[in-house]
Parts: C-alpha cells; sequence; structure tokens
C-alpha cells in the first residue's frame, strides 16, 4: 500500500508562472512532511518541510501548504525558473526517521 | 563539507552473482540510512542504523540483503544472490541528531544496480 501518493507523473509551466506540485497521504499519523528536489544521476536535495502542527511554510519562492483534514499537502514555486526543472518528491515521517516518499513529480519549467 | 558519497556509482552483475554497494555518510553523523528506488517509483525505505546498531530494518526486501556498519562510521550493502527484481537505483542518506523530528536527511547520489 502507497502511503504518499504523487497522482500527477508530470507538470509543464512557463517561466515566471507559478508551479504547484500535489501530494496526498493516507496515514494520519505522519506528523512530519518534506519536500525533495532530484536531478537526473544526483541524489534527493532536501527542499522545505513542515510539521503537523502548521499549515504553512515559507522559504523564498518556495511555499508548503498542508491541509490535513484532507490529507493533503501542496508545494508552490513562485516564480518558476528553468533551473526548478527537476523531479520533485514528496514525503512523510512520524518516527521522526523513516521517510515515506511518493513517486515523484516531474516538473519542467519552459524558457 | 563533503557529503554523503556512495560507491560504485553504476554496477552490472549477472543473476546469482554477490554485489557490495558501499556508502561513506557525512562526517559526525549517527544516523545512516538505506533507501531504494525501483524503475521509477517512489523511494522505498530499506534500513536505518544508529552508529553501529540496527535501529530499524523493516524495508528490508528478505535475507539476501545484509547491511553492515561496523564502527559506525561507514555502511555496507551486500547483495547475496542477486534477483532481476532487484535492480535499481539504491540510496544512502545520512543524518546528525538521534531524536530530531527537524533532522535533514542528506541523500548520496546512488549507486544504480542492474541485475542481468
Amino acid at each position: 500500500d502507497q502511503q504518499v501518493k504523487q497522482n500527477s507523473p508530470s507538470l509543464s509551466v512557463q517561466e515566471g508562472r507559478i508551479s504547484i506540485l500535489n501530494c496526498d497521504y493516507t496515514n494520519s499519523m505522519f506528523d512530519y512532511f518534506l519536500w525533495y528536489k532530484k536531478y537526473p544521476a544526483e541524489g534527493p536535495t532536501f527542499l522545505i518541510s513542515i510539521s503537523s502542527i502548521k499549515d504553512k511554510n515559507e522559504d523564498g519562492r518556495f511555499t508548503v501548504f498542508l491541509n490535513k483534514s484532507a490529507k493533503h499537502l501542496s508545494l508552490h514555486i513562485v516564480p518558476s525558473q528553468p533551473g526548478d526543472s527537476a523531479v520533485y518528491f514528496c514525503a512523510a515521517s512520524l518516527d521522526g526517521n523513516k521517510l515515506v516518499f511518493g513517486a515523484g513529480t516531474i516538473l519542467r519549467v519552459k524558457s | 563539507e563533503a557529503g554523503v558519497t556512495q560507491f560504485p556509482s553504476h554496477s552490472v552483475i549477472e543473476k546469482g552473482q554477490t554485489v557490495t554497494l558501499r556508502c561513506d555518510p557525512i562526517s559526525g553523523h549517527d544516523n545512516l540510512y538505506w533507501y531504494r528506488r525501483v524503475m521509477g517509483k517512489e523511494i522505498k525505505f530499506l534500513l536505518h542504523f544508529v552508529k553501529e546498531s540496527k535501529q530499524d530494518e523493516s524495508g528490508m526486501p528478505n535475507n539476501r540483503f545484509l547491511a553492515e556498519r561496523t564502527g559506525g562510521t561507514y555502511s555496507t550493502l551486500k547483495v547475496q544472490p542477486a534477483e532481476l527484481e532487484d535492480s535499481g537505483v539504491y540510496f544512502c542518506a545520512s543524518s546528525q541528531f538521534r531524536d530530531s523530528h527537524t533532522d535533514t536527511q542528506y541523500f548520496g547520489p546512488g549507486t544504480r544496480l542492474t541485475v542481468l
């Protein structure tokens, strides 16, 4: 059973516009959520995180929103840049250690 | 500061052979994790070391997989004998603190294993 789902395999956005990546989870015990970014032939790189006691966390162009009642989180990138083109993984944790990942969304930012 | 390193970057072996993957975590990081991504799917947890002790090995697929972290520094993941379904990218990650939810896991570049 896949506890973290990213239902959009890919997303294409024009440079300068907003990118919205979505993630759904099923385990209500998850208390920490993260987004990782991955370039080809590299490992995932931490981008931003949010605790379950918050509903929003912002870091520069990146904002993560958490809707606990809907078990849904999203990553907003504004404005999108060509260098943001990568695979984005949503991940969740309930014990502070093991991360449960989604399958990833490929973001393409067109210039 | 050097990041997490993994060796080799690629490995191609025949079914039934043995392969050993190595991970060197960031210096001073007590936590070391192994994950695997198969065929473009989700990245799945394999196991977690705290120093030299296995904290959680619930994600290990079967007893053909053996992970060690002697001395609490680098770790090895041995697959013996390898099967076709073991193909994938094996990632190692490390983090510093033991009991912090906000402790970031830093990932290595991965080892791409292909079993023919």
